[in-house]
């Protein structure tokens, strides 16, 4: 099977400092990886997809100064929010596609900005 | 633009009883998935359907797909507490691409 792990887990910080999350394809090369952010009890929402080698190509209403996405590697692409405050805690998960085939989600980051 | 919508959104049902979730889309995609989620956990992928007419069952659990009525179904069959998540239908925006767009869930319970 296609692993990806996500890290950390989970995270706190304090507002206005930045924070970094970690993508990584475990067992493939993922030519695409994909950022969602939920909200409690809401669904996912698609914030950004990562090309490896280009710059991310952000959603609609999704600030790219303010979560800012790297794709160095075919297995690693990273999501750091800068200067966060209490409104970007959330849960964040990305998931890594090998192609058009079925893309693979990561254990999720829940951002705690206190 | 996308659009994915599901019903109902809370389920609470007795075990041993029969539902179904619906999921329906706005545009027409060429891929469709279900995915699980516990509390404070990531996705787990259940189906992925890629045609018209097509239906997979893994347990409890079977879903079908109508891609002429851009509707799919999350059949659950004598539900157990194991079942207890909530559940959502995901669409690829477009073809060559795994972009998904997310349904709103379905939370569902189920008590003895």
């Amino acid at each position: 099977g296609a692993v990806v792990s996500q890290h950390p887990s989970w995270v706190i910080c304090k507002s206005g400092t930045s924070v970094k999350i970690e993508c990584r394809s475990l067992d493939f090369q993922a030519t695409t990886m994909f950022w969602y952010r939920q909200f409690p009890k809401q669904s996912l929402m698609l914030m950004a997809t990562s090309n490896e080698g280009s710059k991310a190509t952000y959603e609609q209403g999704v600030e790219k100064d303010k979560f800012l996405i790297n794709h160095a590697s075919l297995t690693l692409s990273t999501l750091t929010v800068t200067s966060a405050h209490p409104e970007d805690s959330s849960f964040y998960i990305c998931s890594a596609s090998k192609g058009k085939t079925e893309a693979f989600f990561g254990q999720g980051t829940r951002l705690t900005v206190v | 633009e996308l659009k994915v919508e599901q019903n109902p959104l809370f389920l609470s049902m007795q075990e041993g009883k029969n539902y179904t979730i619906y999921c329906n889309y706005s545009t027409t995609s060429d891929r469709l998935y279900w995915y699980r989620q516990d509390p404070g956990k990531s996705l787990e992928s259940l189906f992925v359907l890629l045609s018209n007419g097509a239906v997979k069952q893994e347990g409890r659990l079977m879903a079908s797909l109508d891609t002429k009525a851009r509707l799919s179904t999350l059949h659950i069959t004598a539900a157990v507490h194991d079942l207890s998540a909530t559940y959502f239908c995901a669409v690829v925006t477009s073809y060559n691409t795994d972009k998904l767009i997310f349904g709103t869930g379905t939370r569902l319970q189920v008590f003895p």
